[in-house]
């Protein structure tokens, strides 16, 4: 099974900064298929990139994924209070499917 | 509006079972692979199992295969999971999730149900 690792755990920054997550997998992803989900407390996930860059519907452009292979970071380029979440990266490209850790992005 | 309505959690000792459902609306839902994800608490996320837009295949995680069983009723839009011999590590908050354009990706989840495996 392919393991997703993300870092850092948890990341402390303030409004209107630039947030770089990072998702890193044990073995290449197929076609890229990596997706990354945003998650508030009390409620569900919500799918925010998929294909590692290109942006589900109804989200804003601040967000933006990247990378190919193994290592797939989310860009947030100017943090909103409403960004502050855990957001979970997940491969789809292989059996079975699997999600990172997650990371924690809190305010400053 | 897609909407996924998740029922059917429970407190439940273990060994027992329990008969998850998941009501859908607002899709063409004989069209739209479903899956379902778990959520322990305070946790991450864990795939458990999916089914294709006609029933016809199935999958599980390692860690339910044998004891869990995803099925679908297209004629009520309807989503199951029937969960045999729980143990106290299937304890989570477990979520439908609809599959967007044939892939293993959800773009619309329901609230989730509680499934409790205590004694």
């Amino acid at each position: 099974e392919i393991v997703l690792t993300q870092s850092p755990g948890t990341l402390s920054l303030s409004p209107g900064e630039r947030a770089t997550l990072s998702c890193r997998a044990s073995q290449s992803i197929y076609n890229n298929y990596l997706a990354w989900y945003q998650q508030k407390p009390g409620q569900a996930p919500r799918l925010l990139i998929y294909g590692a860059s290109s942006r589900a519907t109804g989200i804003p452009d601040r967000f933006s994924g990247s990378g190919s292979g193994t290592d797939f970071p989310l860009t947030i380029s100017r943090l909103e209070p409403e960004d502050f979440a855990v957001y979970y990266c997940q491969q789809y490209g292989t059996s079975p499917i699997t999600f990172g850790q997650g990371t924690r992005l809190e305010i400053k | 509006e897609v909407q996924l309505l998740e029922s059917g959690g429970d407190l439940v000792q273990p060994g027992g079972s329990l008969r998850l459902s998941c009501a859908a609306s607002g899709f063409t839902f004989n069209t739209c692979a479903m899956t379902w994800v778990r959520q322990a608490p305070g946790k991450g996320l864990e795939w458990v199992s999916t089914i294709n837009g006609n029933g016809g295949n199935t999958y599980y995680a390692d860690s339910v295969k044998g004891r869990f069983s995803i099925s679908r009723d297209n004629s009520k839009n309807t989503l199951f999971l029937l969960m045999n011999n729980l143990r106290a590590e299937d304890t989570a908050l477990y979520y439908c999730a609809k599959g967007r354009g044939g892939f293993n990706l959800y773009d619309y989840w329901g609230q989730g149900t509680l499934v409790t495996v205590s004694s």
